[in-house]
């Protein structure tokens, strides 16, 4: 079933660890982006890529980065967790033009908890 | 940055009422977009309006882009319990190098059969 694969489902990782949370699409998409979802803050724009081998910053970037080596792949990395990094993450992607149309097709998430 | 304002924050509602939400912003958009997120699972598209004054239906399901580029809203009619679920709103302007896409912080829908 074509769509967004997100790895890991859940993660429960101890402050100051290292982490990827991991993305593939199947979808040819153009744009990929990375959000955290916060009670009562919705959906927050961590990190995008307009295409393969470009990135950008978003809302709240800081302690992320991610990288885009090919069409299909856009991991998120937490180079040094900390307790305010537990949220739930969705990454998403768009097959626009990098103007694109802002229909995003979201993957089921990633449950990240930093004790 | 800009910013939407979505209302109400949550509902609690009989099957087979009709539900209203809204979105507004100090800023104009291109684009506007609804998306629904069930319970563990990923926001989905319902609904994208790309000119002023657009009125959309997808089923029980009608969204209007607000004449004045600034405000939407959703409407559901005749409320199901699989309508459960937080349902955002979306704004977008063209020539960002992210397309600029904004969400509301989101309403949760409850309802009770």
């Amino acid at each position: 079933i074509a769509g967004i694969t997100q790895a890991p489902t859940s993660q429960i990782l101890a402050a100051g660890r290292r982490m990827t949370l991991r993305c593939t699409q199947d979808m040819r998409h153009n744009a990929m982006y990375w959000y955290r979802q916060d009670l009562g803050l919705g959906l927050r724009l961590i990190h995008y890529s307009n295409t393969a081998g470009t990135t950008g910053k978003g809302e709240v970037p800081d302690g992320y980065s991610v990288s885009r080596a090919n069409t299909d792949d856009f991991p998120l990395t937490l180079a040094s967790a900390v307790p305010s990094q537990t949220s739930v993450y969705f990454c998403a992607s768009s097959g626009g033009h990098p103007a694109n149309t802002g229909e995003l097709f979201f993957g089921e998430g990633s449950r990240l908890t930093v004790l | 940055g800009q910013q939407l304002n979505q209302s109400p924050q949550s509902m609690f509602i009989q099957e087979g009422e009709d539900v209203s939400m809204n979105c507004t912003s100090s800023s104009i958009f291109n684009t506007w977009l609804w998306y629904k997120q069930d319970p563990g699972e990923g926001p989905v598209l319902l609904i994208a309006l790309y000119k002023a004054g657009e009125l959309t239906s997808n089923g029980r399901l009608t969204a209007q882009f607000g004449i004045t580029r600034k405000d939407s809203f959703l409407n559901i009619s005749a409320s199901i319990p699989s309508d459960v679920g937080i349902y955002f709103c979306a704004g977008q302007n063209y020539g960002g190098s992210q397309g600029n896409l904004i969400f509301g912080k989101g309403t949760k829908l409850s309802v009770k059969p």
